[in-house]
């Protein structure tokens, strides 16, 4: 079973728009970790943030956010103010303490287009 | 060399060749893993090594064959490939396997004709 869910496959939004991309997880450890990737046409996949799951603290970096929500399972990632550099693939990603053994759950990402 | 690093970034071989991927993790890393990514498929886990060991295995076919000979460098030997492994490899380190964040190179693009 598919234990993170992105359920946009893909998002088109002009320039200097505000975009969120949805993640929802499933999972039953009380210690897991959630994190977001970057994959831009290059292909490499560039880290973005790694939350635990004792910390519900949304988080901010420039014109990045994201909401973590325990009670909804779920962790946004807003980008503000888009910019055609932020086109790419997201992906969300879980690590459980105890059920994932050294895997990523990966969902099956959000390509972003941003327009000019 | 800062990162993780992956050579060659494209590959192209016919199903009766043998060619090896390589990886190498600049970051004092313990761990080191080898995925695949399909067209429309969630990133797959292949193989994690700890420390040079191997300590998981997700149920690859044998034509794939990993070597981690030290912890900063991890190959993946390609053998009487399928054109439905055709797919971009991806190597990734962490300090150590688990839930450790982990860091990914820029993928070898395999094409298998």
């Amino acid at each position: 079973a598919q234990k993170v869910t992105q359920a946009q496959t893909e998002i088109s939004v002009v320039e200097k728009e505000d975009v969120t991309l949805d993640c929802v997880y499933e999972t039953r450890d009380t210690t897991y970790y959630l994190f977001w990737y970057k994959q831009p046409p290059s292909g490499e996949l560039v880290f973005l943030i790694r939350r635990n799951s004792f910390d519900e603290q949304n988080e901010i970096s420039g014109r990045y956010s994201w909401n973590f929500q325990k009670s909804t399972s779920s962790f946004n990632f807003t980008i503000t103010a888009s910019q055609v550099v932020d086109s790419a693939v997201y992906f969300c990603a879980l690590s459980e303490a105890q059920d994932s053994g050294y895997a990523l759950n990966f969902g099956k990402g959000t390509s972003l287009l941003v327009t000019p | 060399e800062t990162g993780v690093t992956q050579t060659p970034r494209h590959l192209v071989m016919g199903m009766t060749n043998k060619k090896s991927l390589k990886c190498e993790q600049h970051l004092g890393h313990n761990a080191m893993y080898w995925y695949k990514q399909s067209a429309k498929k969630p990133l797959e886990l292949m193989f994690v090594y700890s420390l040079e060991e191997r300590v998981e295995n997700n149920s690859v076919p044998s034509r794939f064959s990993p070597e981690c000979p030290n912890s900063s460098h991890l190959f993946l030997h390609l053998h009487t490939l399928q054109p439905e492994d055709s797919a971009l490899y991806l190597c990734a380190s962490s300090q150590d396997p688990g839930t450790d964040t982990q860091y990914f190179g820029p993928g070898t693009r395999l094409t298998v004709l």
